[in-house]
């Protein structure tokens, strides 16, 4: 079994400050990452995966991921964040054996000008 | 990527009555997912839907109350039935690919009075 945790419900941060989002999981076997966003009435979108090779992983909209097997963490950063960045963002895992996705309860970025 | 709809994209139904949600994708896969997403909350997901064969529930969620048809390679649908006001969720099918990135649909919002 895996579980995914994410510390932060909610995480407030002005514009063009850095943010860091923190996503820790726990699973007895080799995983895939991924951080997912949710704009307010849509869909999830994928924001970036971690599948092998390089620990820092790059995305969409600026953001990026570095997958720390030690400390099982998989922390999504952006250097500066935009209004636009508001948003649900959810981190999931899957086993490098199967496609189920397990998710984490999701981190509203909220950013004020 | 896939591109993914669902039908309705929102619905207000009645106590006791059933919906019918439809997932329909643009290319051929063999993976596909239903997933719940409470008011406020993460995605939980409902089952597995196979193709000639019937879907796979998780733990808590049963064939009688969510049953799934997977006719074809592109189309799924998921039957919410017998619905009371516990069932208001967002309702989303997604599909994977061969490394278990998964592509999300808009999601089915619904509210059930």
């Amino acid at each position: 079994a895996q579980s995914v945790t994410q510390l932060d419900s909610q995480v407030p941060v002005f514009e063009e400050a850095p943010v860091e989002l923190r996503c820790n999981y726990s699973s007895s076997v080799s995983v895939y990452l991924f951080w997912y966003v949710q704009y307010p009435n849509q869909g999830l979108q994928l924001l970036l995966k971690y599948l092998s090779g390089s620990t820092l992983v790059k995305g969409i909209n600026g953001f990026e991921a570095e997958f720390n097997k030690s400390q099982t963490s998989f922390h999504l950063r952006k250097p500066s964040v935009h209004i636009s960045d508001t948003a649900e963002y959810f981190c999931a895992v899957s086993q490098t054996t199967g496609n189920m996705l397990t998710f984490g309860g999701g981190t509203r970025l909220m950013v004020k000008p | 990527s896939a591109v993914i709809s669902q039908k309705p994209s929102r619905d207000i139904c009645q106590r006791g009555t059933s919906l019918t949600i439809q997932c329909q994708v643009d290319s051929q896969v063999t993976m596909m997912f239903w997933y719940r997403q409470q008011p406020g909350q993460s995605l939980t997901l409902i089952a597995t839907a196979n193709q000639g064969s019937e879907a796979t529930y998780e733990s808590g969620f049963v064939i009688d109350k969510f049953p799934i048809s997977r006719p074809n390679l592109t189309f799924s649908t998921l039957t919410v039935s017998n619905m009371s006001p516990e069932d208001s969720s967002i309702y989303l099918c997604s599909v994977a690919r061969s490394d278990n990135e998964q592509f999300f649909g808009p999601g089915t919002r619904l509210t059930v009075l």
